[in-house]
């Protein structure tokens, strides 16, 4: 999305964290998303982080915002082969529009 | 069990053809959408509902006509698709303005 942004690729080691980066331009975003799609499937929630808030753990998944510099990211702990997917960024600023950034493709090598 | 269903999950059609894709959420949902995502993976809203009313009309072209006889349903008509229709069309479901929920996507091919 044009609000949204997210680079496009990553390529990790299995074992080692994966942090994907987000980075958004709307300042009245009150919640922003993490979305995981697997090849052929559709849109998985992984989680998501209120703008009040600084930091969200949900076991091996760490999201952090910085909201001074509308920056997100994600890391995934221990990436494991089932993490291969496409990853996308979403905002929404208290109305019912998402807007999704163009998503970034993990690889997770051997 | 599935939470928010789409059928078909495959639709491979001709040019100029009508066609309709249902979406059902068994979520107690009171909101429902449609997002198309391109061949780049690139997903756009394209409507939504709350309590059968429509909230989010995208610029899309009026061949997409949704439809929402009850909360639990979306359905979305297409007349006379063109090839450029060709994408994947994902429905969703939240509770009012919390997270939302995505089916499983209808991969829709015009030949």
């Amino acid at each position: 999305g044009e609000d949204v942004e997210q680079s496009l690729f990553l390529s990790v080691r299995e074992g080692d964290s994966s942090v994907i980066n987000c980075t958004y331009t709307d300042s009245s975003s009150t919640y922003l998303y993490w979305y995981k799609q697997e090849p052929g499937a559709g849109l998985q929630l992984l989680t998501y982080i209120f703008s009040n808030m600084d930091m969200k753990q949900d076991q091996r998944l760490t999201v952090l915002l910085n909201k001074k510099d509308k920056h997100l990211s994600l890391r995934i702990a221990d990436t494991q082969t089932g993490d291969s997917a496409i990853y996308f960024c979403a905002e929404t600023d208290n109305d019912y529009k998402l807007s999704f950034g163009a998503g970034t493709t993990v690889t997770v090598r051997a | 069990d599935t939470a928010v269903s789409q059928t078909p999950k495959y639709l491979v059609t001709q040019m100029g053809n009508d066609k309709s894709i249902k979406c059902e959420q068994n979520l107690g949902h009171d909101t429902m959408y449609w997002y198309k995502q391109d061949s780049k993976k690139f997903l756009k809203i394209m409507f939504s509902y709350n309590n059968k009313e429509l909230i989010i009309n995208e610029t899309v072209p009026n061949r997409f006509s949704p439809k929402s006889p009850d909360k639990a349903h979306l359905n979305l008509h297409i007349n006379s698709l063109e090839l450029g229709d060709s994408a994947v069309y994902f429905c969703a479901s939240s509770q009012d303005l919390g997270a939302q929920h995505f089916g499983d996507g209808t991969r829709l091919s015009i030949l």
